[in-house]
């Protein structure tokens, strides 16, 4: 089973100020078919996950620019680029190339 | 729009039964192959299942924890999924949610979520 790690588990970042987040895997997630299948979620307690980017960087429809996503093989990150109020969720990572599927622990993102 | 609307979750005793049921609208439900998560504060996210549409052998894979007492199919004709759940365990305790995600769909649509208490 891959194992996704996340880092860091909390942080705490200023309104205005960049936030990153960290995903690793134990096994490359390069697929078969040469796709990397690494989605990006975002979720508030009490509400069903929101996939923000899915093969690593693809946005998703409504996801604002401030956010990016970058990666290769085993290394992920996540970046926003000016937290806002709203972006205060716990935010998981999501391998889909290896069955099982697997997310990391979720970070916890505080004002 | 796309929905997916889960229904019976609930309170039930270890070693008790319960089905899960996850109705979808706004998408072609046989292009799709779909799937079950759980989400427990102490565990986090976890999948529980996916299940392969029709055209691509209908057949399930399941994780270790469930494998031989979770079941799930499908129903094309109602667009509805199901998850049969015996021989229940307290560490199934979990809200559990559906999700599209295989075949021509990605894992950007959940359902609404739906706690099993095993007590």
């Amino acid at each position: 089973e891959v194992v996704m790690t996340q880092s860091p588990l909390s942080l705490s970042v200023t309104l205005g100020k960049p936030a990153s987040i960290s995903c690793r895997s134990t096994q490359g997630l390069v697929h078969r078919d040469g796709h990397i299948y690494l989605n990006w979620f975002q979720q508030r307690p009490g509400q069903s996950p929101r996939r923000l980017f899915y093969k690593i960087s693809n946005r998703d429809s409504g996801v604002p620019d401030r956010f990016s996503a970058s990666g290769s093989v085993t290394d992920f990150t996540l970046k926003i680029s000016r937290v806002e109020a709203e972006d205060a969720q716990i935010y998981f990572c999501l391998q889909t190339t290896h069955w099982p599927y697997t997310f990391g622990q979720g970070t916890r993102l505080e004002i | 729009e796309v929905r997916l609307v889960q229904s019976g979750g609930g309170s039930v005793k270890p070693g008790e039964s319960l089905r899960l049921s996850c109705a979808v609208s706004g998408l072609i439900f046989t292009k799709g192959w779909m799937n079950w998560v759980r989400q427990t504060p102490g565990k986090g996210l976890e999948w529980v299942g996916r299940l392969r549409r029709r055209s691509d052998g209908g057949t399930a894979d399941y994780t270790s924890p469930v494998k031989g007492r979770f079941t799930m199919s499908r129903d094309d004709s109602k667009n509805t999924l199901y998850l049969q759940m015996n021989s229940l365990r307290t560490e199934d305790t979990a809200v559990y949610y559906c999700v599209t995600g295989g075949g021509d769909y990605g894992f950007d649509f959940w359902g609404q979520g739906t706690l099993v208490t095993v007590s």
